[in-house]
């Protein structure tokens, strides 16, 4: 089946050590999308690759970064987690706008982050 | 400010009844609206997207589109206790790169 993965489901850092999260698609998706979602919150878009053109949301803090190597696979890097940066990260993937009009996004499972 | 609100509930109906999910948006231009069903702990799921006014039906779901109103709403037919879930409604910028606004989610409760 088509789907997206996300790797590992689940983190445990310790404050200040650098940390990678993986996502893939075998959707075969151009859109590429990286969300931070806490308790009781809504989900977060950090930034979103159209193809290779990065997009960076305004107010996402510069200690997350993320590569998009090929089409099929997207990394989010945190590179000095704080405590407030505990929380589910999420990556999405959807097919291309047209005009004004966005086709829906497919989540993949998440991964826990905790920082200790 | 773009922004979608949402009743954060708790919602809760009985066994067998239709739930009611409503969601507003400030953006006139959006175009694309979704709802979501996120467990607790788990990733959303896609339930039903809309693009025009009025009513879309997929099974035990209907989705209900005003533009005027700026208003999207959920409706749950025969709910079960399986539904209990957070359901999140996502709309896109209008005339931007695609982007999604969530709402905070309103959480569903179905009593056997």
């Amino acid at each position: 089946d088509a789907m997206v993965i996300q790797n590992p489901r689940y983190q445990v850092t310790q404050f200040g050590k650098p940390v990678t999260l993986s996502c893939s698609q075998t959707l075969n998706h151009n859109v590429m999308y990286w969300y931070q979602q806490k308790s009781s919150q809504a989900p977060k878009l950090l930034f979103h690759y159209y193809d290779k053109d990065f997009n960076n949301e305004a107010d996402t803090p510069d200690n997350f970064q993320s590569r998009r190597p090929n089409t099929s696979f997207c990394f989010l890097d945190i590179r000095s987690p704080g405590l407030g940066d505990a929380a589910m990260y999420l990556c999405a993937t959807s097919r291309d706008h047209f005009r004004g009009f966005t086709y829906e996004q497919y989540f993949g499972p998440g991964t826990r982050l905790t920082v200790t | 400010q773009k922004e979608v609100e949402q009743n954060s509930g708790p919602l809760s109906v009985p066994e067998g009844a239709i739930a009611s999910l409503n969601c507003t948006y400030s953006d006139r231009g959006s175009q694309s609206f979704f709802w979501y069903r996120q467990y607790s702990g788990k990733s959303p799921e896609l339930i039903m997207f809309i693009y025009s006014n009025g009513d879309k039906e997929d099974g035990r779901f209907t989705a209900q589109l005003n533009k005027a109103s700026q208003y999207v709403s959920l409706l749950i037919r025969d709910s079960q206790p399986s539904d209990s879930a957070t359901y999140l409604c996502a709309v896109n910028y209008g005339g931007s790169q695609g982007n999604l606004i969530f709402g905070k989610g309103t959480k569903l409760s179905v009593k056997p």
